[in-house]
């Protein structure tokens, strides 16, 4: 009964470089979210995703971000240029879109920005 | 826009002294509630969720909430708590129809022995 699976675990990138972070969802839940979770704050709404569609990206940085959850595969974030500000815990959730269902998170990935 | 406040950004309690986490939101519309718990290194887990119905909601590890709309508030509660209770506590809501969480802050509790 595999719950939401992040990878990396952790993940250490140097500045300008780029971070793929990747998520995959329970099995049958069509509908992924990201959150972002900074020192001594809450998690911060990214993103909402269902197969192959962006449905709110409302909590996306306009530039160097962008996300994406294929037909086939994983959920993937990825953060381009990456500069030291971007380090944080990265959580993903799923959830099968019925109204009276909750959401699973993940373990996350933790990026350092070196 | 929605939004989540929680009152208390860190608490300490002694063991078997009684919890009450506050939680307060901002939205017109009708919404579901959830309390999450997050244990040092660990991922969110659910505590509790309110939907309809009663609007108080048992949930796992003894702990409570009361849906209070009036007051549009959800606060968590446990009489008694435990050292391993020790962990961050977010508040969260969405809308009725689904779509993201919106979380508070979070509230860290530090339970002495």
């Amino acid at each position: 009964n595999a719950g939401v699976m992040q990878n990396p675990r952790h993940l250490v990138r140097r500045r300008g470089q780029e971070a793929r972070l990747r998520c995959s969802p329970v099995k049958g839940h069509s509908h992924v979210y990201w959150y972002r979770q900074l020192p001594e704050e809450g998690l911060k709404f990214m993103v909402y995703l269902q197969k192959e569609n962006i449905i709110d990206e409302s909590g996306m940085p306009k530039e160097r971000f962008s996300a994406e959850f294929p037909k086939e595969g994983p959920s993937i974030l990825r953060i381009q240029q990456v500069v030291r500000g971007d380090s944080a815990a990265y959580f993903c959730a799923s959830s099968p879109g019925e109204l009276n269902y909750g959401y699973t998170f993940g373990s996350g990935t933790r990026l350092t920005v070196v | 826009a929605q939004s989540v406040s929680q009152h208390n950004h860190h608490v300490i309690l002694s063991e078997a002294a009684s919890l009450e986490l506050g939680c307060n939101y901002s939205y017109g519309g009708t919404v579901n509630l959830f309390w999450y718990v997050q244990y040092p290194g660990q991922h969110l887990q659910l505590l509790l969720k309110y939907f309809s119905g009663d609007p108080l909601v048992k949930g796992i590890k003894g702990f409570e909430a009361e849906f209070i709309k009036s007051k549009f508030s959800f606060n968590l509660r446990k009489p008694s708590v435990q050292w391993s209770d020790t962990a961050e506590y977010f508040c969260a809501v969405r809308n009725n129809q689904g779509g993201k969480l919106i979380f508070g802050q979070g509230t860290e509790l530090s339970v002495k022995p």
